[in-house]
């Protein structure tokens, strides 16, 4: 059965600090997958998402950049965190046309 | 107008109650639907998809599509404790590239 990890699960990083967040999967080859943000009030906000290793689409502009440099690994970066960069990071991979998320990570920048 | 409206609730029920959770939507070429559930902090579970109009049955969830009126609805029958969570709609054009989400409705069932 397929599994999806993403670490850490919590994270507080001061304004200015980088960031790396990653998202692993189990059990399935060449995955569609997506990285969202969701803030409090405001529902699920595609940021990334990847149909192979290299191919990034990007859905909104931000300081938030994505890499998959593996077929079942995508990672979330960013050089300079923004205090509006917190919320609740989650990655998902596709089935058929469904998805399936990962844990997810809070992330809060102070 | 939003592509996909979800009531944000809160819901509040008793146990034993049936639930009913609905999104309505406006882009006639969403084909797949699907129903996740939030529980807090966590990420969200798929609970049930369908590509058809009509009635998909699992356990106590049923999944309700009604294309001509761009309505879905999730019920739930005999409501537990454990069913408190939020709820969300999710819909595609086709393929999964993209999901167009609701925001959620958060529902309690009190014992």
């Amino acid at each position: 059965s397929q599994t999806i990890h993403q670490w850490p699960a919590t994270l507080v990083q001061p304004v200015g600090s980088p960031l790396s967040l990653e998202c692993t999967v189990e059990g399935t080859s060449n995955p569609n997958l997506y990285w969202y943000r969701q803030a409090a009030g405001r529902g699920l906000q595609l940021l990334f998402y990847s149909v192979g290793i290299g191919q990034i689409s990007s859905e909104v502009p931000q300081n938030l950049s994505a890499s998959r440099p593996q077929d079942r690994q995508f990672i979330l970066s960013s050089k300079k965190l923004l205090l509006s960069d917190s919320g609740f990071y989650l990655c998902a991979w596709s089935g058929t046309y469904e998805q399936y998320f990962g844990p997810g990570t809070r992330l809060t920048v102070t | 107008q939003k592509e996909v409206e979800q009531d944000p609730g809160p819901l509040s029920v008793p146990e034993g109650a049936i639930v009913s959770l609905n999104c309505t939507y406006s882009n006639s070429a969403f084909q797949y639907f699907m129903w996740y559930r939030q529980y807090s902090r966590k990420g969200p579970e798929l609970l049930m998809y369908t590509y058809s109009s009509g009635n998909k049955e699992d356990g106590r969830f049923t999944a309700q599509v009604d294309k001509s009126s761009k309505y879905i609805s999730l019920f739930i029958r005999d409501s537990q404790p454990s069913d408190s969570a939020t709820y969300l709609c999710a819909m595609s054009q086709g393929g999964s590239e993209k999901l167009v989400f609701g925001k959620g409705t958060k529902l309690t069932v009190n014992p």
